[in-house]
């Protein structure tokens, strides 16, 4: 199992481009999460899908954020325009059910100049 | 509303002595509760969980937790530490009715001085 896969690994891109973030979840898993890490937030859950569907999206910070899943193995997160304020480590998470907890992917670093 | 809280940022122990990683939560209903692992630049490791049952769990690299209802904790715990056992530990919430997401806490900081 090559557990969830994210890419790119890294991303520098400038002030007002579109930035789109890319994850594979582990294959039958159910739920996909989408997380930020940030040093002055800590991990910060903003989307995430049961079944391929949005469940809960209320922690996506701006209609700039956007979330698709359009099947069970194929992820994006995608951000247009994009600001500053968006360069944090993007986590994506796979996993079961709630009880067995998650499996995280390695995370895209974005760096937003 | 469930949270979590971590309360200490930054805990420090020299390796051989015991450490103490403290954890509390609030949740509706009884809790899932789950500890990770964050070394630099990598995702998140689980280590171990509490789903129902014996109160003290058992994890990964000899890590154990303690839950306690009555003080909705969940502190991790080690008995001898290692310096390879620095990193950045997160606990985490989930509840029965709660979709399967999980809560994590700010993230404490444990370093193992030799």
């Amino acid at each position: 199992d090559a557990g969830v896969i994210q890419s790119p690994r890294h991303e520098v891109t400038e002030m007002g481009q579109e930035v789109t973030l890319r994850c594979k979840p582990i294959s039958g898993h159910d739920y996909l999460f989408w997380y930020r890490q940030t040093m002055m937030r800590g991990l910060e859950l903003l989307i995430y899908f049961n079944n391929n569907v949005p469940i809960d999206d209320s922690g996506m910070p701006e209609d700039r954020f956007s979330a698709k899943m359009p099947n069970a193995s194929f992820s994006t997160l995608k951000i247009q325009p994009s600001e500053p304020r968006d360069s944090a480590v993007y986590f994506c998470a796979s996993s079961q059910q709630s009880f067995y907890g998650y499996t995280f992917g390695s995370g895209t670093r974005l760096t937003v100049v | 509303a469930q949270s979590v809280a971590q309360p200490e940022d930054q805990v420090n122990v020299a390796e051989g002595n015991p450490l103490t990683v403290k954890c509390t939560y609030s949740v509706s209903g009884n809790p899932y509760l789950f500890w990770y692992v964050q070394y630099p630049n990598r995702g998140l490791q689980f280590l171990l969980k509490y789903i129902t049952g014996d109160n003290l769990v058992k994890g990964s690299y000899g890590f154990e937790a303690e839950f306690n209802k009555s003080q909705t904790s969940f502190h991790l715990k080690k008995p001898s530490a290692l310096v390879s056992d620095s990193a950045l530990y997160f606990c985490a919430v989930s509840g029965y009715n709660q979709g399967g997401k999980l809560i994590f806490g700010q993230g404490t900081e444990l370093s193992v001085k030799p």
